[in-house]
């Protein structure tokens, strides 16, 4: 069974960048998709964007585009989010999640906390 | 940019049935996934594609579509299901994944 494990918690500075990785443990990202995820402290679920790692083609939602950079390293099956000029509300947990349009996002990380602040 | 409503909380006694509401304009278009979230964990799948059910999801979760609108029922609520519950789908060239707001069970 595919495990998505996490990087660690990160403090950062605004203005600053942070990237977070994912690495599938017992599989391999095989033809899926990966999507990362946010959630502010007591609020809903955002999606940032999604990478097929067998082509390395991604795509963004328009609030984050131009600022964060989802790639895949297919030899390691790990997905990387790298979210540039941080402010205080990037303070988040992001998490990453396997997806197909057959399934949904079936298996997520446990996520990473990011907290941004002076 | 597109978005999915949800109503913000949902309350019914143990035993009780609950449904929860999605509405979305690509909804005839696109499926529906619904995410299951307790306090301090990551979501859990409990529905995809409208109304299949993931292997381990217990029977009394169960989904529908109707137009516009997407259903998730639970039946003979337990106090485990109190719990946030998400929806989510994709606009309607599948370009973009979109969540609800979330909604919360309360479990009386």
């Amino acid at each position: 069974q595919v495990q998505l494990v996490q990087s660690g918690a990160e403090v950062k500075k605004p203005g600053s960048s942070v990237k977070v990785s994912c690495k599938a443990s017992g599989g391999t990202f095989s033809s899926y998709t990966i999507s990362w995820v946010r959630q502010a402290p007591g609020q809903g679920l955002e999606w940032m964007g999604r990478i097929i790692p067998i082509l390395g083609i991604a795509n963004y939602a328009q609030k984050f585009q131009g600022r964060v950079t989802i790639t895949a390293d297919k030899s390691t099956s790990t997905a990387y989010m790298e979210l540039s000029s941080l402010r205080s509300e990037d303070t988040a947990v992001y998490y990453c999640a396997r997806a197909s349009s057959s399934s949904g996002m079936d298996v997520w990380g446990k996520g990473t906390t990011v907290t941004v602040s002076s | 940019s597109y978005e999915l409503t949800q109503p913000p909380s949902v309350s019914v006694s143990p035993g009780q049935t609950a449904r929860i509401t999605c509405s979305g304009d690509a909804l005839p278009k696109q499926y529906a996934y619904w995410y299951q979230q307790k306090p301090g964990q990551a979501p859990v799948l409990v529905i995809y594609k409208d109304s299949e059910r993931p292997s381990g999801i217990p029977e009394r979760f169960s989904g529908s579509s109707s137009g516009t609108t997407v259903t998730l029922t639970i039946s003979g609520v337990q106090a485990e299901d109190e719990a946030d519950y998400y929806c989510q789908s994709a606009d309607s060239s599948g370009t973009h994944v979109v969540f609800g707001g979330g909604t919360k069970l309360t479990v009386l």
